[in-house]
């Protein structure tokens, strides 16, 4: 079964500081993974996409993510994180199956302390 | 660039009613879909359209039904509401089967019934 992991609920971490926010996969065939991110009473945005290529994607913010196939691991990646990037963080994965519909994981809460 | 827009943004039911939230891309988007977002457990997909005049089920449709209206509009309606179905509601569109560029999120329907 295709699925989606985001082992972490929350992830605290100082302002300033590094902030890693990890996801794992199982599908079957090449991934096509994405990470989105939610801030209070909004809907969701794009943040970055894994579709072939180099294994570290840069997207918006100054987030990155690293795509390592051995691991079946997606995790993203700020080398200094803002207050202002507290959030919720989802992770997904483009099914398999059914390449019109993506799985999502069931999100980590990110909380940066000034 | 409006993107997706759902309406309406909060509303509250008694047990028993019925309504249809709407939802419209302005990005020429072939497939559509509707979420459910409830603390603790991610994103649930309850219905998608992968095209113009198809509609299929996701994890948790029971409770709804959908109308894809014209390539613009994905409507859903829950016909006799319950309290089980509070919750924040989430329209998406995407450019289909690639998918290369995820979904496009609406801000949600904040839904409570009493």
């Amino acid at each position: 079964a295709q699925s989606v992991a985001q082992p972490e609920d929350q992830v605290n971490v100082a302002e300033g500081n590094p902030l890693t926010v990890k996801c794992t996969y199982s599908v079957s065939g090449n991934p096509y993974l994405f990470w989105y991110v939610q801030y209070p009473n909004r809907g969701l945005q794009f943040l970055l996409k894994y579709i072939t290529g180099d294994n570290l994607v840069k997207g918006s913010y100054g987030f990155e993510a690293e795509f390592n196939k051995s691991q079946t691991s997606f995790h993203l990646k700020k080398p200094s994180a803002l207050v202002s990037d507290s959030a919720l963080y989802f992770c997904a994965v483009r099914d398999a199956d059914s390449s019109y519909k993506l799985i999502f994981g069931s999100g980590t809460r990110l909380l940066v302390r000034p | 660039n409006a993107g997706v827009t759902q309406t309406p943004k909060f509303q509250v039911l008694k047990t028993g009613q019925s309504m249809t939230l709407q939802c419209a891309q302005d990005m020429n988007h072939n497939s559509m879909y509707w979420y459910r977002q409830d603390p603790g457990m991610g994103l649930r997909l309850i219905y998608y359209s992968a095209s113009e005049g198809t509609t299929d089920k996701g994890e948790v449709p029971n409770g709804y039904n959908v109308s894809r209206l014209n390539k613009r509009e994905f409507s859903l309606r829950l016909e006799s509401a319950a309290p089980s179905q509070t919750s924040v509601y989430f329209c998406a569109s995407s450019d289909g089967a690639t998918n290369n560029y995820g979904y496009t999120f609406g801000s949600g329907t904040r839904l409570t019934v009493v």
